[in-house]
């Protein structure tokens, strides 16, 4: 069965960096975009970014843009992401998600259970 | 940047009613909607997508419609395993979410 499991994230200071990892099984990783998605706790869902499954131009979010980076190894059937000048508001609960659709890149269609990065002095 | 505001924010309902929820584009995203269930603690699930089809799995009493600005998620007859948020997506242009409506008991 389709499997997604986050790991990397932790209590941070605010202008630092982390990396999460998402290790994918139970389907073919390299057919499909990965997304991210956030949570901040007690708040909606925030689409982060989504590496199409080609490895081609990858897409963020405006609140992101400059500061993350997204990247996969389908070699490993690994997802990343890259976090860099990390504030206060990137708090939140980061989901990857798999792409409903093979070959798309637009409807995070099944996700792992997220893991909580909290930046914070 | 494509905003997306759903409505209402809170909506108190009983077992069994006819639930109906809106959400609007600032801008056309032809049929590029999703919609997603979530429960306290859990990760959310794809209900909708394209905006009226329904994702394998999910019950027929879920059903969404629009194009264009306007769409709605509408639940037939809300069930107990129904009390949750909802969220709309669009991914016409990147992706963005609408900020959630609790369907709470009445």
């Amino acid at each position: 069965q389709v499997q997604l499991v986050e790991s990397g994230g932790g209590v941070v200071q605010p202008g630092t960096s982390l990396s999460l990892t998402c290790a994918a099984s139970g389907f073919s990783f390299n057919y499909y975009g990965m997304h991210w998605v956030r949570q901040a706790p007690g708040q909606g869902l925030e689409w982060v970014a989504v590496a199409p499954y080609d490895t081609s131009v990858q897409f963020y979010s405006d609140s992101v843009k400059g500061r993350f980076t997204i990247s996969r190894d389908n070699s490993k059937n690994t997802l990343y992401l890259h976090m860099s000048g990390l504030r206060p508001e990137d708090t939140a609960v980061y989901y990857c998600a798999k792409d409903r659709q093979k070959k798309g890149a637009g409807t995070p269609g099944f996700w792992g259970q997220g893991t909580l990065v909290t930046v914070s002095s | 940047d494509i905003q997306m505001t759903q409505s209402p924010s809170t909506l108190s309902a009983s077992v069994g009613d006819r639930v109906t929820i809106t959400c609007r584009a600032s801008q056309s995203i032809s049929s590029w909607l999703a919609w997603y269930q979530q429960k306290p603690g859990k990760a959310p699930k794809l209900l909708i997508y394209k905006a009226s089809s329904l994702e394998s799995g999910v019950p027929s009493r879920f059903s969404g419609s629009g194009s264009g600005t306007e769409f709605t998620l509408t639940i037939s007859s809300l069930q107990p395993d129904d009390f949750a948020t909802y969220y709309c997506q669009q991914y016409n242009s990147q992706g963005t979410f609408g900020q959630g409506t609790k369907v709470e008991i009445k």
